[in-house]
């Protein structure tokens, strides 16, 4: 089993929409999670880090389950910008973050 | 700050050609880390550094890869013999703080023929 598990999509919605979704990792011991978003030939890049409460940036939230062992991601009022690659990640053991495949989204007019 | 460099940007070669990739972290930063990204395989961990020393390097594929960090401000990744296969886009990445995350460069986009 993988260690970071995503779906690889892609998402289709309109614009305005909400979309949400999971990610599921296998090491309980994990200890912290992150958001990267990464747009077609760029590079990864940080979106928001994934914190016990859940945490909350402008459209974007980010909620922990640990009982469950996933991550999700929020986008409330899509945009056509959102359009993306979005990466799970965790923070393994021996310092070095693990990459899901990415769930891909596409925002529609 | 100019972010994490890497150069070349695109690298075209033929089979059996020795490829050298090269990286500068984030001044200050004391981890680096090499990723490979396919689309059949994701973005793979291939070796990090921590203040210079190779900490984990599971994830180099084969004896052909080998990395290198002379000092804090630069990094190799070199390929030899290079073989189609390799074809991806290869990425270095820097951090402070693992836990904060890490800044990507922008990518070697490597073509082997």
């Amino acid at each position: 089993r993988k260690e970071v598990e995503q779906d690889p999509g892609p998402f289709n919605v309109p614009e305005g929409a909400t979309v949400a979704f999971n990610c599921t990792y296998s090491n309980s011991a994990s200890q912290s999670f992150f958001w990267y978003r990464q747009d077609c030939r760029k590079e990864p890049k940080l979106l928001m880090s994934v914190y016990s409460s859940g945490n909350e940036d402008g459209r974007f939230t980010a909620q922990l389950n640990r009982a469950s062992q996933y991550i999700s991601l929020l986008i409330r009022d899509s945009k056509l910008s959102d359009s993306a690659t979005y990466l799970c990640a965790l923070y393994s053991s021996a310092s070095k973050i693990i990459f899901g495949s990415g769930t891909r989204l596409s925002i529609r007019p | 700050d100019a972010g994490v460099i890497q150069s070349p940007r695109h690298e075209v070669t033929e089979m059996g050609q020795e490829v050298t990739l090269r990286c500068k972290p984030i001044s200050g930063h004391n981890s680096l880390f090499w990723y490979r990204q396919t689309m059949m395989r994701g973005l793979e961990l291939l070796i990090y550094f921590n203040n210079n020393v190779p900490i984990d390097d599971s994830g180099m594929p084969e004896d052909r890869f080998s990395a290198k960090m002379p000092n804090a401000s630069f990094s190799t990744l070199k390929i030899q013999p290079s073989e189609p296969r390799d074809s991806a886009v290869y990425f270095c990445a820097s951090s402070l703080s693992t836990v904060d995350g890490y800044t990507f460069g922008s990518g070697t986009r490597l073509t082997v023929v």
